[in-house]
């Protein structure tokens, strides 16, 4: 299948800090990426949606100013968290998919799990 | 509303017996499914996937998977389960054609010696 980078794998960082995941395709073009969370011991939840060259859609209750997100290209997206706070702790995870037709499978990165102190 | 429910938030089974992972959905229409495998702090890995066609699906590792839609389930089985097998499981359904997808609570599946 085909290869999904996410960049770091884990980071700390105190409150009040922003931090920046990156989540690449490393051998096809992504034409659509999405960000899950994922708290302790629980499902994946998706955050948002992003579009190459668009603004991205967030779902509800998801703060868009909070967790700024970049497809610029179409082999990367960022996910950048804001003045992060302990709350914020969870792991995150990136997929794409390189069409948007319904049998277009997505692939999923490895995550980033994201503390903050 | 989507929705995916794991009514199995822990299994534990005997390593060499077999396995069933427990999945339903409510979709409006033709659903597409999903199960991933998650080892602890890990991404996620494609088990298998039903878009249509034959109900019985084969995946990676020796799982299979069989689409019932009279029972809207599609559960996860394993004849021979091994104890590299312990990690949590997701069952998923695909959002349309935007591609992103709904997923279930998960289950913990541990393998005892």
């Amino acid at each position: 299948g085909a290869v999904v980078s996410q960049h770091p794998s884990r980071v700390i960082c105190k409150s009040g800090t922003s931090v920046k995941i990156e989540c690449r395709s490393l051998d096809f073009q992504a034409t659509t990426m999405f960000w899950y969370r994922q708290f302790p011991k629980q499902s994946l939840m998706l955050m948002a949606t992003s579009n190459e060259g668009s603004k991205a859609t967030y779902e509800q209750g998801v703060e868009k100013d909070k967790f700024l997100i970049n497809h610029a290209s179409l082999t990367l997206s960022t996910l950048t968290v804001t003045s992060a706070h302990p709350e914020d702790s969870s792991f995150y995870i990136c997929s794409a998919r390189s069409g948007r037709g319904r049998e277009t499978e997505a692939f999923f990165g490895q995550g980033t799990r994201l503390t903050v102190v | 509303a989507q929705s995916v429910t794991q009514p199995d938030i822990h299994i534990t089974v005997s390593e060499g017996a077999s396995l069933e992972l427990r999945c339903n959905y409510s979709y409006g229409a033709t659903p597409y499914l999903f199960w991933y495998v998650q080892s602890p702090g890990q991404g996620l890995q494609l088990l298998l996937k039903y878009f249509s066609g034959d109900t019985l699906v084969q995946g990676i590792k020796g799982f299979e998977a069989e689409f019932k839609r009279s029972q809207s389930s599609f559960n996860l089985r394993k004849p021979s389960v091994h104890w590299s097998d312990a990690a949590e499981y997701f069952c998923a359904v695909q959002r349309g054609s935007q591609g992103n997808l709904i997923f279930g609570k998960g289950t913990k599946l541990s393998v005892k010696p």
